[in-house]
């Protein structure tokens, strides 16, 4: 079975341009989480989706983050406009929503941005 | 403020001996502790669990410990070998009105199990 699959696996951008990040859960998966890592803060929660509703928006940083889940098999995270501190590999990863269940991470993206 | 804490952000052990990497929590409503690996240029990959219901859980050479008045766990991984090296994640998470909640991470240890 395909995992959980992320696009672009890199992007270097420059700051001020719009950034999307894709991501297809794992098929019959209902939970969808964004995630963030930086040397300084380690795996930080941005925002996760249940059955394509988000449900927890907390940990998005500013209001230039966006996420969107249209149906089950696609999300997008979306940063307008970038910024160089938003610099980080971004994980997406999905679960079957179920108690007990584990996350299942993709392989993130990581993005630069000078 | 930090609800999963990793003190240690790396640990050297030799190849053959115990590695013990420890993770403190702060939040009581945490029910589910999951112990995550990564190694550069790939996500985390899930390894191991504990229900708070439970002080101990083993797989093979992993196993993990949980003391719940401490609020403290730990992953044990005896005999260490050189592929364990990576970095590891400990996670929590708080089970409200009956939907899975999000995991919160600590921001991991670094191991390397040298020959």
């Amino acid at each position: 079975d395909a995992g959980v699959i992320q696009s672009p696996r890199h992007e270097v951008t420059e700051m001020g341009q719009e950034v999307t990040l894709r991501c297809k859960p794992i098929s019959g998966h209902n939970s969808l989480f964004w995630y963030r890592q930086t040397m300084m803060r380690g795996l930080e929660l941005l925002i996760y989706f249940n059955n394509n509703v988000p449900i927890d928006d907390s940990g998005m940083p500013e209001d230039r983050f966006s996420a969107k889940m249209p149906n089950a098999s696609f999300s997008t995270l979306k940063i307008q406009p970038s910024e160089p501190r938003d610099s980080a590999v971004y994980f997406c990863a999905s679960s079957t929503g179920n108690s007990g269940n584990t996350i299942y991470f993709g392989e993130g993206s990581w993005l630069t941005v000078v | 403020d930090q609800q999963v804490k990793q003190n240690s952000p790396s640990l050297s052990v030799q190849e053959g001996r115990i590695s013990i990497l420890n993770c403190d929590y702060t939040n009581s409503m945490f029910d589910y502790f999951l112990w995550y690996k990564k190694y550069p240029a790939e996500g985390p990959t899930f390894l191991i669990s504990i229900s708070s219901i439970k002080d101990k859980n083993e797989d093979g050479r992993f196993t993990v410990f949980l003391n719940k008045s401490a609020k403290h766990l730990s992953l044990h991984i005896v005999p260490s070998q050189p592929g364990d090296s990576a970095v590891y994640f400990c996670a929590a998470r708080t089970v409200y009105g009956g939907s899975q909640g999000n995991l919160i991470f600590g921001k991991g240890t670094k191991l390397s199990v040298k020959p």
